[in-house]
């Protein structure tokens, strides 16, 4: 199959750290990417991790991957009001050249005071 | 920098009625695509261009047709409009056919009654 899942909802408290879930199917797959999308906007690339490591941290992001499980999730540390968004998990599942992005359902989070 | 623009924002169509979506980017990438992105479905491919001159049908190619003017524009069709093409529409654009780094645009949120 070709199903990316994701967590549909997340509440989480300002302050604290975000945990957003995904699991995948191709473990063909090269890359795997988180994007962002703000309400009425298009998405926005977050992070992408190459499938051949396990971890990779940029500011507040921290994106791991567990190839044998097909699991990745990414943490966001010292969750803010601005990160109140929908969060889509995708892979990237390549034949000949070509590449195509198989994208999750997205994850909603919410962010409380 | 404007990256990728989509036009019109909004649209409201009646059944049968005829509209094209207009996408440009600016940064001078060979790949074009449009997504459509439906409530707990994630995104969509209905169709791509992996350079200017070419075309392929994505995921969820019906009633839809596309053009590549140039290498900065790719316009989506649809010739009859249906209810079930109610979505909000995506452009996206990448430098390489492989679909790394995608960017996208804000989306054109369509209704057909």
């Amino acid at each position: 199959g070709e199903d990316v899942e994701q967590s549909l909802f997340l509440s989480v408290r300002e302050g604290d750290s975000s945990v957003i879930n995904c699991t995948y199917t191709d473990s063909s797959s090269t890359y795997l990417y988180w994007y962002k999308q703000e309400p009425g906007a298009g998405l926005q690339l977050l992070t992408y991790i190459f499938s051949n490591m396990d971890m990779k941290q940029d500011q507040r992001l921290t994106v791991l991957l567990n190839k044998k499980d097909k699991h990745l999730s990414l943490r966001i540390a010292d969750t803010q009001t601005g990160d109140s968004a929908i969060y889509f998990c995708a892979e990237l599942m390549t034949t000949d050249s070509w590449g195509k992005l198989q994208f999750g359902a997205g994850t909603q989070v919410v962010v409380t005071p | 920098n404007a990256g990728v623009t989509q036009t019109p924002k909004f649209q409201v169509l009646k059944t049968g009625q005829s509209m094209t979506l207009q996408c440009a980017q600016d940064m001078n990438h060979n790949s074009m695509y449009w997504y459509r992105q439906d409530p707990g479905m994630g995104l969509r491919l209905i169709y791509y261009s992996a350079s200017e001159g070419t075309t392929d049908k994505g995921e969820v190619p019906n009633g839809y047709n596309v053009s590549r003017l140039n290498k900065r524009e790719f316009s989506l069709r649809l010739e009859s409009a249906a209810p079930s093409q109610t979505s909000v529409y995506f452009c996206a654009s990448s430098e390489y056919e492989s679909h790394t780094e995608a960017f996208f645009g804000q989306g054109t949120r369509l209704t057909v009654v």
